[in-house]
């Protein structure tokens, strides 16, 4: 069974930093590995994707990498605004015979302070 | 397109109450998916539909949960009857296709309270 860990748990920084929040998981075999936002009292919006062949992906101040034979994935965030606080969710969708399912992370809660 | 969309909001009930959840998935979209989060397991998919077929219900916790999508607009969660250990948020996401590019759209959650 396909487990996702982040780490860690929660995060504060103060305005302007760079951060890095991390994404293992435990079955190498995905189709793909997502970025999801999620802030309070809101639904997830998916923020970058990454194919299982490739190594990173990168959005504005995003910048998502995939390391599948370790598992790993590392989703970069440059400059951090106020606005970035959300909590932030890693999902892995697999192989074909699961069909569609994504498996989740736990989350790490952002906080930017000004 | 306006997203998908879910009703109600919050739903406050008694406990052996019966809970019905509301989604309309994004027009065209082929995948519906019904999600439930709380802080102890995180984000659970529990059931998820193609082309208003069930195939994988794997995640449905129990008999008190059924999910039906009667047609490609619509589709309900029932939890019959309720109990406080289903108090969370339920999620409800639709996708256009099921390959690697595709992503999950999600709607607002239902924020259930079961007293």
């Amino acid at each position: 069974k396909q487990e996702v860990t982040q780490i860690p748990a929660a995060l504060s920084v103060p305005e302007g930093e760079n951060l890095v929040l991390n994404c293992s998981f435990t079955d190498s075999a995905i189709y793909n590995l997502q970025w999801f936002r999620q802030d309070p009292g809101k639904g997830l919006t998916s923020l970058l994707l990454i194919q299982s062949s490739q190594r990173e992906q990168t959005s504005g101040r995003l910048n998502a990498s995939l390391d599948k034979s370790s598992g790993r994935s590392t989703l970069y965030i440059a400059a951090s605004q106020p606005g970035d606080s959300a909590t932030y969710l890693c999902a892995v969708k697999e192989g074909e015979t699961s069909g569609s399912r994504l498996t989740f992370g736990e989350g790490t809660q952002l906080t930017v302070n000004p | 397109d306006a997203g998908v969309i879910q009703s109600p909001r919050h739903e406050v009930t008694e406990m052996g109450q019966e809970v019905t959840l509301r989604c309309k998935p994004i027009s065209g979209h082929d995948y519906l998916f019904w999600y439930r989060q709380t802080m102890m397991r995180g984000l659970e998919l529990l059931i998820y539909f193609n082309n208003n077929v069930p195939i994988d219900d794997s995640g449905m916790p129990e008999d008190r949960f059924s999910a039906k999508m009667p047609n490609a607009s619509f589709s309900t969660l029932k939890i019959q009857p309720s109990e406080p250990r289903d108090s969370a948020v339920y999620f409800c996401a639709s996708s256009l296709r099921a390959g690697w590019w595709d992503t999950q759209y999600f709607g607002p959650g239902t924020r259930l309270t079961v007293l």
